[in-house]
């Protein structure tokens, strides 16, 4: 049982828009930043959004993600098949004095 | 370009010991804070363990709290984790990862490649 939320999984055509959700509580998404990682198939995660919605360089602007409360959103528009990963959230928790993570969305690209 | 290698997993007893090493390259070592995240094979991400830049802060999971030491090495650039008391649900894929600054709080960047440590009688 992750302390985060997430879908498990998540679909689209080539092209679209999809958003992937993370829900938290006020000790870790409430009073913390969020991040999101993409996990593609046989690889280490690579860090995807910091700071809520701050892209890393070599990130595509395809990639967007938001904060509001103790939820979080990863989007992803203009759809590619290479965009076809696990995509997890995570932020630190103040009250655990730990990282925690979502449990994982699959993305699927029709 | 940022590499971190880990090493020192292998197919080990329960209640055993391990200690994996991750060997730091590409950037200035002393400057950031590192972690140690585990993976289940198709599973989700579990974070093990974590460092701030001068090892003045730890932090640990409860799942591995008073088993696990993590520790790191300016001289060498590595960081280290020392598993004792193995159990059966330590088995995973063991990622050596960066942080974005020098806390443990900041957000994990960059991750090596992983580890695997497989726990099993």
């Amino acid at each position: 049982q992750s302390v985060l939320t997430q879908p498990p999984s998540a679909s689209g055509t080539p092209g679209q828009r999809v958003t992937i959700s993370c829900s938290g509580s006020n000790s870790n998404i409430g009073n913390s930043f969020v991040c999101w990682f993409q996990q593609l198939p046989g690889t280490a995660p690579r860090l995807l959004i910091y700071r809520n919605n701050e892209r890393p360089s070599g990130v595509p602007d395809r990639f967007s993600a938001s904060k509001s409360g103790t939820s979080g959103s990863l989007a992803i528009s203009g759809l590619r098949s290479e965009d076809e990963a696990d995509y997890f959230c995570g932020a630190w928790d103040d009250s655990l004095s730990l990282w925690v993570f979502g449990g994982g969305t699959r993305l699927t690209v029709l | 370009e940022v590499q971190l290698v880990e090493s020192g997993g292998g197919l080990v007893q329960p209640g055993t010991s391990l200690r994996l090493s991750c060997a730091a390259s590409g950037f200035t070592f002393d400057d950031y804070a590192m972690h140690w995240v585990r993976q289940v094979p198709g599973k989700g991400l579990e974070w093990v363990s974590g460092i701030s830049w001068n090892s003045v802060y730890i932090a640990y999971a409860d799942s591995v709290k008073g088993r696990f030491t993590i520790s790191r090495d300016k001289a060498k650039k590595s960081l280290y984790l020392q598993m004792n008391s193995l159990k059966t649900e330590d088995t995973a894929l063991y990622y050596c990862a960066r942080g974005i600054g020098v806390v443990v709080p900041a957000a994990i960047g960059s991750w090596g490649q992983g580890v695997l440590v497989t726990v099993s009688s």
